[in-house]
């Protein structure tokens, strides 16, 4: 079956600064890619999504981009806020399944 | 539209005891998923069913779990009977035809002692 792996498993930034967080998957099948938000003692809530046939989406201040070749995908957040600290989840699915694989999660700290 | 819906939002039960979880998805939903988080084993994939037949059940720990779904607007999570080790957020989420992007419940906290 699929396996996702995200890197890091936590990221401290000061506010104002970049983030990444990296995902890699085995499925060479896998077609939808979505990042979902995870506030404390809330729950996840989609943020982006990317499908494979596109290599990149924004939205604001959050990027994915998408490598099929390599099979990772990652999330960009500019611009950080205290309000962006938060768990963030990657995931992975194909086809009709509607079955996604989560990331372990990276657990996002903004400093003021 | 409301969101998904689960009751209850948390649940103490003792070693033993029965427990009954609930989930109303968003209508029109087809999909409907339970996924148990707990801090050791992240976001685990329970079981998940397309109108209302279950289409895989992998992720179901043992035979003390078990989830029905008897119409497009409510499911069941069981467990019987219910472990210390059982104690975690039980999240239901619901999605579209293809199964994308999910939307979540608030979760129901579940503790056993």
């Amino acid at each position: 079956g699929e396996n996702v792996e995200q890197h890091p498993s936590t990221l401290s930034v000061q506010e104002g600064d970049s983030a990444v967080i990296k995902c890699t998957y085995s499925d060479s099948a896998s077609n939808y890619f979505p990042w979902y938000k995870q506030e404390l003692g809330k729950r996840p809530q989609l943020i982006i999504d990317i499908r494979s046939n596109v290599g990149e989406k924004k939205d604001q201040r959050i990027a994915v981009t998408l490598n099929k070749t390599a099979k990772h995908f990652s999330l960009h957040i500019t611009e950080t806020q205290p309000e962006d600290s938060a768990v963030y989840f990657c995931a992975a699915s194909k086809g009709n399944a509607g079955k996604s694989t989560f990331g372990d999660g990276t657990t996002l700290t903004v400093k003021p | 539209d409301a969101g998904v819906i689960q009751s209850p939002r948390h649940e103490v039960t003792e070693m033993g005891q029965e427990v009954t979880l609930r989930c109303k998805p968003i209508s029109g939903h087809d999909y409907l998923f339970w996924y148990r988080q707990t801090m050791m084993r992240g976001l685990e994939l329970l079981i998940y069913f397309n109108n209302n037949v279950p289409i895989d059940d992998s992720g179901m720990p043992e035979d003390r779990f078990s989830a029905k779904m008897p119409n497009a607007s409510f499911s069941t999570l069981k467990i019987q009977p219910s472990e210390p080790r059982d104690s975690a957020v039980y999240f239901c989420a619901s999605s579209f035809r293809d199964g994308r992007p999910l939307h979540f419940g608030n979760g129901t906290r579940l503790t056993v002692t």
